[in-house]
């Protein structure tokens, strides 16, 4: 079964600080896809990364960073200096090769205070 | 560049009634998913299109739900006899027809049953 733990319900930090979001998944499938999406408290989900199983590069765009390591099934999610802009809900999600569906984490609310 | 656009953004209604959302993707998506979200979970996937064709439901969707998407383009959700229980943000999603390309979400409607 396909499966995406976000451990972390809420994280407050200060701004200026930098902050790591967790992210475990479980899956069987050989080839699969990771996403992390951003909800502010308008409502929408936005995309922000995708990542394939078997590109395990580390990606930087701006003060957002990814760590994919596929030894422990994890896809963490670091934001440096956060700003007040930065609190919303972020998910982290799973998808299969053999579906187009999406398996969400529960989600963790960051509030950066200012 | 229009991004996916639903509709209505809230809906009241008393248990019993039925409802209908509609859902227009990004015009050259030719993928559209229907999620649903209730309070502090993630999107939980309901179902899915490519063009015309509902190739995925999940358990998710009782019978008191269906989806259409008649010419490949906007899609309708409607619920029938409303359940306390069906009371969640519903959200709508359209990507591109490679499977690693990331759905694009819309605002969401949101449905409170009375």
């Amino acid at each position: 079964a396909q499966k995406v733990t976000q451990a972390q319900t809420e994280i407050s930090v200060v701004e200026k600080e930098d902050v790591t979001l967790d992210c475990v998944y479980e899956t069987r499938d050989t080839t699969y896809y990771l996403f992390w999406y951003k909800q502010p408290p308008s409502g929408e989900l936005v995309f922000l990364i995708r990542r394939n199983s078997f590109d395990e590069q580390n990606e930087i765009s701006g003060r957002y960073s990814w760590n994919f390591q596929k030894s422990t099934s994890s896809f963490n999610f670091t934001i440096t200096a956060s700003q007040v802009v930065d609190s919303a809900v972020y998910f982290c999600a799973l998808g299969g090769s053999g579906t187009y569906k999406y398996i969400f984490g529960t989600g963790t609310r960051l509030k950066v205070l200012a | 560049d229009t991004g996916v656009s639903q509709d209505p953004r809230h809906k009241i209604t008393k248990r019993g009634q039925n409802v209908t959302f509609r859902c227009d993707p990004i015009s050259e998506h030719n993928r559209l998913y229907w999620y649903r979200q209730t309070l502090g979970q993630g999107p939980e996937f309901l179902t899915y299109f490519q063009n015309e064709a509902q190739l995925e439901k999940s358990r998710l969707l009782s019978d008191r739900f269906s989806a259409e998407r008649p010419k490949g383009s906007f899609s309708t959700l409607e619920i029938q006899r409303t359940e306390q229980g069906d009371s969640a943000m519903y959200l709508c999603a359209s990507s591109l027809l490679a499977s690693n390309q990331p759905q694009h979400f819309g605002d969401g409607t949101r449905l409170s049953i009375l």
